[in-house]
């Protein structure tokens, strides 16, 4: 079973770029089929997808944070990150990394148990 | 706001069953079969609990079940027990995108 684990600050200043990362286990981010992504939670609301990156370079963001947004894979690590740029304190929530398997990407059958991260001076 | 609709909370005595909905339009929850709910327990990973609708993943309880008609899913937590409370999130594939509900809040009285 893949088991993922964010990790990076908790607090960053607004128009800072915010760097997180989720290290994976139980499954390599290289093989093919399965798409790795970041979503959040802001306080109190709803889920929001962020992104994904797959085949270890392709990748697809929410067209709403698309500007913002970069994610990367660490294939020497097993790792993939997020950058975040241009925060301002609606960026504040909980993030996870998730996976999801197969020829696309439809559901989340695995995530991290997120990261709080604050924007804020 | 969120992209779908949920209520925000729901509960129901244990052994009861409880019903949460999901409403969205034809261009997500309406247009495809690719609904899923996630079960949150603050501090622990999100669970997935159904997929494309009515398919439980390996471990969830036959409990749990997932349907849909038109532009609105829905979760259905029979002969609920008190682990069942936490957050339910509903979840669309909408075309080159994701998107989530605003959560419901399940309380078992």
């Amino acid at each position: 079973q893949v088991q993922l684990q964010e990790s990076g600050p908790g607090l960053v200043k607004p128009s800072q770029t915010l760097s997180l990362t989720c290290t994976v286990s139980g499954g390599s981010i290289s093989s093919g089929g399965y798409f790795w992504s970041w979503i959040r939670q802001h306080p109190g609301k709803g889920l929001e997808w962020i992104g994904y990156i797959y085949y270890r370079v392709s990748t697809h963001y929410n067209p709403s944070l698309k500007s913002r947004v970069t994610i990367s894979p660490d294939t020497s690590k097993n790792q993939f990150s997020l950058k975040l740029s241009s925060l301002t304190a609606a960026d504040t929530a909980v993030y996870f990394c998730a996976s999801c398997s197969g020829g696309s990407c439809h559901h989340f059958e695995n995530w991290g148990q997120g990261t709080l991260v604050t924007v804020s001076s | 706001q969120s992209a779908l609709t949920q209520p925000p909370s729901a509960s129901g005595s244990p052994g009861q069953s409880v019903t949460i909905s999901c409403t969205g339009t034809s261009s997500d929850v309406g247009g495809y079969n690719y609904v899923s709910w996630y079960q949150l327990h603050p501090g622990k990973a999100p669970k997935l609990m159904i997929y494309e609708v009515s398919k439980r993943p390996s471990g969830v309880p036959d409990r749990f079940s997932g349907s849909k008609s038109g532009n609105t899913a829905s979760l259905t937590v029979s002969g609920l027990q008190a682990e069942d409370e936490a957050d339910y999130y509903c979840s669309s594939y909408g075309g080159s995108t994701l998107v989530f509900g605003g959560g419901t809040k399940l309380t078992v009285l």
